[in-house]
């Protein structure tokens, strides 16, 4: 069955903080792994990983897949409040997309 | 970047009716939309994928009679709860993209928030 897990669940931490989270997967067919934020309501798109050890950056998030080990991580240096959400890791295997447990992150000021 | 609209933001519905839910791509083609459900503090959980022409493809243990999806045309589905009942309340969530899956991402439709009374 395939299966994405995400660590840790949750992360307080306080602004300034660098926080990795991670996740790590097993899905046949895979095509993709993407990273989303959530706030309150729709997840907005963060990454998409493909290929193995090329890093993702935007800003202070960057991203990184590991297809031999089967894992990514998603970083984020000098967190801020509004860095708290929900992150959700999703991997597209075959025809749909599966989501991850995701990891809820509050960055305290 | 694409957009996918979904309508409405928030329902409440009496036990018994049923609420549809639509779900818009407005500047592309989506030959594939995904349906989710997503309750409190707990992940996006798939419940079908509805192909533009074809019936829909329901994830285990999801009721197909209950949860109807119309995928009737390249930018519109609709999800429709049927004989609502307290427990369906929930946020849906849709998602489209326009490459049949194809490595590309997922775009997210605002959530429908239903509460059954």
């Amino acid at each position: 069955e395939d299966k994405v897990v995400q660590s840790p669940l949750s992360l307080v931490v306080h602004e300034g903080d660098t926080v990795t989270l991670n996740c790590s997967y097993e899905v046949t067919n895979f095509r993709s792994l993407l990273w989303y934020k959530q706030e309150k309501k729709a997840p907005t798109f963060l990454f998409m990983l493909t290929s193995s050890g090329i890093e993702k950056k935007s800003g202070r998030l960057s991203s990184i897949l590991d297809k031999k080990e089967l894992f990514s991580i998603l970083n984020i240096t000098a967190t801020q409040t509004g860095d708290s959400a929900v992150y959700l890791c999703a991997v597209l295997g075959g025809y749909k997309y599966i989501f991850g447990t995701g990891t809820r992150l509050k960055v305290l000021a | 970047g694409a957009v996918v609209s979904q309508h409405p933001s928030r329902v409440i519905c009496k036990s018994g009716t049923s609420v549809k839910i639509e779900c818009r791509s407005l500047d592309f083609q989506a030959t594939t939309m995904f349906w989710y459900r997503q309750f409190p503090k707990q992940s996006l959980m798939l419940m079908a994928t509805s192909n533009e022409g074809s019936k829909a493809t329901y994830e285990q243990g999801v009721e197909k009679d209950k949860f109807l999806i119309n995928h009737a045309s390249l930018t519109l589905s609709t999800l429709t709860v049927t004989s609502a009942h307290p427990e369906d309340s929930s946020f849906y969530i849709c998602s489209a993209d326009g490459r049949g899956g194809m490595n590309t991402e997922a775009f997210f439709g605002q959530g429908t928030r239903l509460t059954v009374v």
